[in-house]
């Protein structure tokens, strides 16, 4: 069954570095998503991305954050200035259409900011 | 914005037994309902989903329920294995696939 594959799995940088965490949609999938989880709390939704534009945004993807397509496979985010609290769990997830239609999750990148 | 809240955050359940999570939602625009399961170190996978215009859906041992004018939705987990064992999320869905997501609750199937 197709995936969405995420890499790293962990990534630890110091605070005030530039981080990308990367992802690999599911190939003809068309919509894709960031969300995060700080430990211990909810799922939150980052962004969400269609034809090269973002859709819609959260109130925490700020000016820090960025995602791009650059490629016919790869979809990125990237923070600019890492804060202490961008330490979580970072998901990517994709699918074929939105509204009302499943979104499949990668395994996640575990962001430790030092 | 939406609010998801799920109840309860721990279940354990005898194997064999049924498991019940319940999850309610705050915007009435919302119209589509995933739950997922967690297992440890993996991303939330999709169990079963919901959409507004069906009251109930099964997939084996697997139910959702969804009361659009109590605005709450419930998972169904029958005959409860070990392997069961798991965090489950339900959310909720308005636009642009945003999904807004419950806190989670710990299932643990004893033996």
């Amino acid at each position: 069954e197709p995936e969405v594959t995420q890499t790293p799995s962990h990534q630890v940088t110091q605070m005030g570095q530039e981080v990308i965490l990367r992802c690999v949609p599911i190939s003809n999938h068309l919509y894709f998503y960031w969300y995060r989880q700080i430990l211990g709390q909810k799922v939150e939704f980052l962004v969400s991305f269609y034809n090269n534009e973002i859709s819609e945004k959260s109130e925490i993807f700020d000016d820090q954050f960025s995602v791009e397509r650059p490629d016919g496979s790869n979809f990125t985010l990237k923070i600019r200035s890492t804060k202490l609290e961008d330490s979580a769990m970072y998901f990517c997830a994709s699918s074929d259409l939105t509204d009302n239609q499943p979104q499949h999750f990668g395994d996640g990148t575990r962001l430790s900011i030092l | 914005g939406e609010n998801v809240e799920q109840h309860p955050s721990t279940l354990s359940v005898q194997e064999g037994d049924s498991a019940v999570i319940k999850c309610t939602y705050s915007d009435s625009a919302s119209n589509y309902f995933p739950w997922y399961k967690q297992e440890l170190g993996k991303g939330p996978q999709l169990i079963i989903d919901i959409r507004s215009n069906v009251g109930e859906k099964k997939d084996q041992r697997i139910a959702v329920t969804l009361n659009k004018t109590a605005k709450h939705f419930s998972l169904h987990i029958t005959e409860t294995q070990p392997e069961d064992s798991a965090v489950y999320f339900c959310a909720a869905s308005s636009s642009w696939g945003k999904l807004q997501f419950g806190a989670g609750t710990q299932v643990v199937v004893t033996p």
